[in-house]
């Protein structure tokens, strides 16, 4: 059984530039959450997909944006980058069922830096 | 408001001692799930445990223990010898029906065991 994947494990950024980061879910998964967590603080919901439409919305502003594949792979979008954006990014994957909180397995994140 | 608060940022253990991770949560819902994740430097999230709000039974699996108790909103973790390898940060996390597909998670506990 393949775990999630995400892509790619590192990047740097300029403010102002847009970004793009790639997970894979695990086998099985329908669902796919994404957290930022920035140093030293625990992880923050921004958003989830089920079934290729967005199923809940964390504080965060529009220039965050995501996707979800027929394959159940999804991405994060980030416009605009701030300072602030720099954080570890983490993807999660559940296997979604309406009404039920399954548990979330997460990969191992992408480290955005925002200079 | 905070949802889920680990009062303790720190801890340091002698290797085979014992260790008590706190968590206390908050939520108006009757129905909720509890987690606990453990972050070694790597940055993945581990999942160690999943609990319902209905199931107070206290948990063991190896040197690990959870006592729920939802009289006092508490989802505490125990680690009993620890190891050196049990050194991460230790999050705990709720989600609740009400409030959609979210994970709230505290701002962890830095475990370190020293040798």
């Amino acid at each position: 059984e393949t775990g999630v994947t995400q892509s790619p494990t590192h990047l740097i950024k300029t403010r102002g530039q847009q970004v793009t980061l790639r997970c894979s879910s695990q086998s099985g998964h329908n669902t796919v959450s994404w957290y930022q967590q920035a140093l030293g603080q625990g992880p923050q919901f921004i958003f989830q997909y089920y079934r290729e439409e967005e199923n809940g919305r964390g504080n965060f502003p529009p220039r965050f944006s995501g996707l979800q594949f027929p394959n159940y792979s999804s991405e994060l979008n980030v416009n605009a980058l701030e300072l602030d954006d720099s954080a570890l990014y983490l993807c999660a994957s559940s296997a979604g069922t309406s009404g039920r909180r399954e548990t979330q397995y997460f990969g191992p994140g992408t480290r955005l830096l925002v200079l | 408001a905070q949802k889920v608060t680990q009062a303790q940022t720190e801890i340091s253990v002698v290797e085979k001692e014992d260790v008590t991770l706190d968590c206390v949560y908050e939520t108006r819902d009757t129905t909720y799930y509890l987690f606990w994740y453990k972050q070694p430097p790597s940055g993945e999230l581990v999942f160690l445990i999943r609990r319902n709000s209905f199931d107070e039974q206290n948990e063991i699996s190896g040197r690990y223990s959870w006592n729920f108790q939802k009289s006092t909103s508490s989802f505490n973790f125990t680690i009993t010898a620890s190891q050196v390898v049990d050194s991460a940060v230790y999050f705990c996390a709720l989600s609740e029906i009400r409030t959609g597909n979210q994970f709230y998670f505290g701002t962890g506990t830095s475990l370190t065991v020293i040798p």
